[in-house]
């Protein structure tokens, strides 16, 4: 399976800053994407991270918050922007479409965010 | 709208027992189904997964069983251990031009020594 990372692992901010998440795999992928997780919940996808153009956004999320970059098959990041309390939560970065499991969707270790 | 749920959101088991997760999903045109474990602290890691044209897929310890007339899903655990302690998710994908999971809101398993 593909070897996802991400950094920060963890970060308190102050309301009003933003955050940028980087996510790094370790081979080619077709696809990436990123998901919130707030605490004790299910996970919810914030957008599909398409290389060289717009992210896709769900319903509830938009570009202003949540900037997305993908400069190449490999990379990503997230920034969550002009952060509240409500946006503490963990933020994972996945990815499908990697040569050896082409259908199977892997999950990097998350980024627990507090905002204070 | 559409939703995957779990009947159950907690279960505690003895070690060494056998362990059931179920999930049911409500869109019947989902075709693949993917069950995850999360530890605390760590990211969703892939169990199994198992698609519509199949109704069981067996791994190491671990059983996906998918009834589609009830529209079903169960993970099955053998001989449970302390280390199975986690949340579990189902996923369901339905198909479509864009691609994306849909996630049941989680079990917490307990495996008492």
């Amino acid at each position: 399976s593909a070897v996802i990372s991400q950094k920060p692992s963890r970060d308190i901010c102050q309301r009003g800053t933003s955050l940028t998440i980087q996510c790094q795999v370790d081979s080619q992928v077709t696809m990436m994407f990123w998901y919130r997780q707030q605490p004790g919940q299910s996970l919810t996808l914030i957008a599909t991270a398409n290389q060289g153009s717009e992210a896709t956004y769900e319903s509830g999320f938009v570009i202003d918050k949540f900037p997305i970059s993908r400069p190449n098959l490999t990379f990503s990041t997230l920034t969550v922007s002009n952060m509240s309390p409500e946006d503490s939560s963990i933020y994972l970065c996945s990815v499908k479409g990697g040569t050896l499991s082409p259908d199977t969707q892997y999950f990097g270790p998350g980024t627990r965010l507090t905002v204070l | 709208g559409e939703s995957v749920g779990l009947h159950l959101p907690t279960l505690s088991v003895q070690e060494g027992d056998n362990s059931i997760i179920n999930c049911a999903y409500s869109n019947s045109a989902s075709d693949y189904f993917i069950w995850y474990k999360q530890e605390s602290g760590k990211g969703p890691q892939f169990i199994i997964d198992i698609r519509s044209n199949m109704d069981k897929r067996q791994g190491q310890r671990v059983t996906v069983l998918l009834n589609k007339t009830v529209k079903h899903l169960s993970l099955q655990i053998a001989a449970t251990q302390p280390g199975d302690s986690a949340v579990y998710f189902c996923a369901e994908f339905s198909g479509g031009s864009n691609y994306k999971l849909t996630f049941g809101k989680g079990t917490l398993l307990t495996v008492n020594p």
